[in-house]
């Protein structure tokens, strides 16, 4: 069964402090990989899709990597206005009718201490 | 670009009446848009999908009499949740995608209260 698992589910760091957030997937076929952010009470923005392994996007202090097996978040010296659940979401190839479709993690609740 | 707004942002309901909320994509074209709702520190849970002038494609479990989905154009979908209870409370979000990318972009929701 294709499945998303992020970790950890809540990360607290300091003000500065260098974190990676990770997104295990297990799909049939990866047409590609997102990356959202979502703050309380809003829908989610979005930050990146990476479609194949060894890819890297930037976006000021975020970085997405891809594996065949895994993603990561890189948050450098991150700030307080960085707090916020980031959701990973994967599209597989699916069956014609359905490949729409994407899975979504459960998501990481960042929160960044002054 | 790819701005996808939803109205109304909030909603307050009597049971057994209808709501319909709206999810507009501002400045594209939006040949598919989906549905979703979320519960407090839950992630997104899938409703339905719908494709410009098609039906919508309901997930297992979604009534799809309860919830209708309705996509007139490239740029307008709306649901309507028929005879509201208090257990349909929740947030609402839609999104958009076009035809040449897979990424969705999601409006800012809609928080749904049934009273």
């Amino acid at each position: 069964e294709d499945q998303v698992t992020q970790s950890p589910e809540a990360l607290r760091l300091q003000e500065g402090e260098s974190s990676s957030l990770n997104c295990s997937y297990t799909v049939s076929g990866l047409r590609g990989l997102f990356w959202y952010r979502q703050d309380p009470g809003k829908g989610p923005e979005f930050l990146f899709t990476l479609y194949s392994a060894g890819e890297e996007k930037e976006k000021e202090r975020l970085k997405a990597t891809l594996t065949k097996k895994e993603s990561f978040l890189h948050i450098t010296a991150p700030k307080p206005e960085d707090s916020a659940t980031y959701l990973c979401a994967v599209q597989a190839t699916w069956i014609m009718n359905r490949d729409d479709k994407i899975i979504f993690g459960k998501g990481t609740r960042l929160h960044i201490l002054p | 670009g790819a701005v996808v707004s939803q109205h109304p942002s909030w909603v307050i309901c009597k049971s057994g009446t209808s709501v319909k909320i709206e999810c507009r994509s501002l400045d594209f074209q939006a040949t598919t848009m989906f549905w979703y709702r979320q519960f407090p520190k839950q992630s997104l849970m899938l409703m339905a999908t719908s494709n410009e002038g098609s039906k919508a494609t309901y997930e297992q479990g979604v009534e799809k009499d309860k919830f209708l989905i309705n996509h007139a154009s490239l740029t307008l979908s709306t649901l309507t949740v028929t005879s509201a209870h208090p257990e349909d409370s929740s947030f609402y979000i839609c999104s958009a995608r076009t035809l040449e990318a897979y990424e969705q972009y999601f409006g800012p929701g809609t928080r749904l209260t049934v009273t």
